[in-house]
Parts: structure tokens; sequence; C-alpha cells
């Protein structure tokens, strides 16, 4: 079955250091993957996708994301957090058979000035 | 703003009632997806209409339905309304029917059931 995973609830990083917030999945053929991000009390917000191409992938806010194929992983990094970027992060793969998203349970990400 | 709106934002009912959950998508945009958000289950995806027609069924359960309109705002009607039905339900648009398309969501509607 088509999986997504967010191996931490929660990623704590000070002001001015590099994040990364991990995803993994695990989807038959090649995947559609992406990352959206939740501020409080907000809908979602589109920030990245990879479907082929380069393996660093650039998206909005000065994040980005590597598609690690033999890991079978998509991490989203920044270079340096800003306080703002405390949201909540989910990563999501499309599900090519039922031709879906099937989303990971999220990381909250909190970066403390 | 992602041009998708939502309404009402805060709903409060009670069990055994019926409510709708209303969707205009951004302008241009076909598809309508609709998802439930709760501490317990996380984002869940219910279904997808495109241009009118039923695209794709999630997890959506069978007192729930939804339906777009010739104009392409959306409704999901939720009845037989359970405590556990407590939870935000979003809307999101994009331009094709196929997933690689990115989603643009709305704000959001907080159904709180008592």
């Amino acid at each position: 079955a088509q999986s997504v995973a967010q191996p931490e609830d929660q990623v704590n990083v000070a002001e001015g250091n590099p994040l990364t917030v991990k995803c993994t999945y695990s989807v038959s053929g090649n995947p559609y993957l992406f990352w959206y991000v939740q501020y409080p009390n907000r809908g979602l917000q589109f920030l990245l996708k990879y479907i082929t191409g380069d393996n660093l992938v650039k998206g909005s806010y000065g994040f980005e994301a590597e598609f690690n194929k033999s890991q079978t992983s998509f991490h989203l990094k920044k270079p340096s957090a800003l306080v703002s970027d405390s949201a909540l992060y989910f990563c999501a793969v499309r599900d090519p058979q039922l031709d879906q998203l099937i989303w990971g349970a999220g990381t909250k990400l909190i970066i403390k000035p | 703003d992602s041009g998708v709106t939502q309404t009402p934002k805060h709903l409060i009912t009670a069990t055994g009632q019926r409510v709708t959950l209303r969707c205009s998508p951004r302008s241009g945009d076909l598809s309508v997806y609709w998802y439930q958000q709760s501490l317990d289950q996380g984002l869940q995806f219910l279904i997808q209409y495109y241009n009118g027609e039923e695209r794709a069924k999630g997890n959506i359960l069978e007192r729930f339905s939804a339906q777009q309109f010739p104009d392409l705002h959306s409704e999901l009607n939720l009845s037989s309304l359970e405590l556990g039905d407590s939870a935000l339900y979003f809307c999101a648009s994009s331009v094709g029917e196929r997933w690689g398309d990115q989603q643009f969501f709305g704000p959001g509607t907080r159904l709180t059931v008592l």
C-alpha cells in the first residue's frame, strides 16, 4: 500500500539555524511528492512539489526539498530558520493507483528566537 | 489569500442534525476537493469533484455527501451528526483533475457538534 511517513511530531530549531523536516514514502512507480504548510487558523499552502527532473526542488519562502530515490525520502530544508516559519508542515505523495494524495500526519515546526 | 472561499467559518450544532458547508473555488479552477482535519485522524481526503462530476472518493462516510454545481461552487452535506464529526473541514481547488496540480486551500469551516 502507498504510504507517507513524517517520523517527527515536532521539530525545534533556533532562529538562524538550518532546519530539516523529514518525510519518507512508499509508492509504486515514480512518485509525485508535495510539501504544504499550515499556519495557525489557516488553510494549507503549497510549498513545493517534485514530479520529475532535478532532485533538489526549490519552493516558496526559501524552502527546498531533496528527493532521494534510494532512501525513498523527500526531506524539507531551509538554510536559516525564521520565527515566522513556525507552523505545521505536511508531506504528501500521490497514490498512482487511486490518483489521490496520501498525506503525512504533519510535523509541527517551532522556531525559537 | 488563496482565492478559495468557504462559508460559514464556524458552525455549532447538535448531534443528529444536518449541516451544509459551502465552497467557492478559485476563478478558473475546475476541481474541488474536500478534506476533514481532526486531532486524532489528521488530514483526511473526503471527495473530489471535477467540472461537476465526482472524480475521486476518499474516506467519506455514507452520512456525508457532496456536489458541485454548474457555477463550480461545491457543497458538503453532513447528516446525522455525531460528536466525532467535530473537525475542521477544508475545501481546496485546482485547475485540472489530476493530482499533480497544486491545490489551493480555503480557510476552512470549524464544525463543533455538541
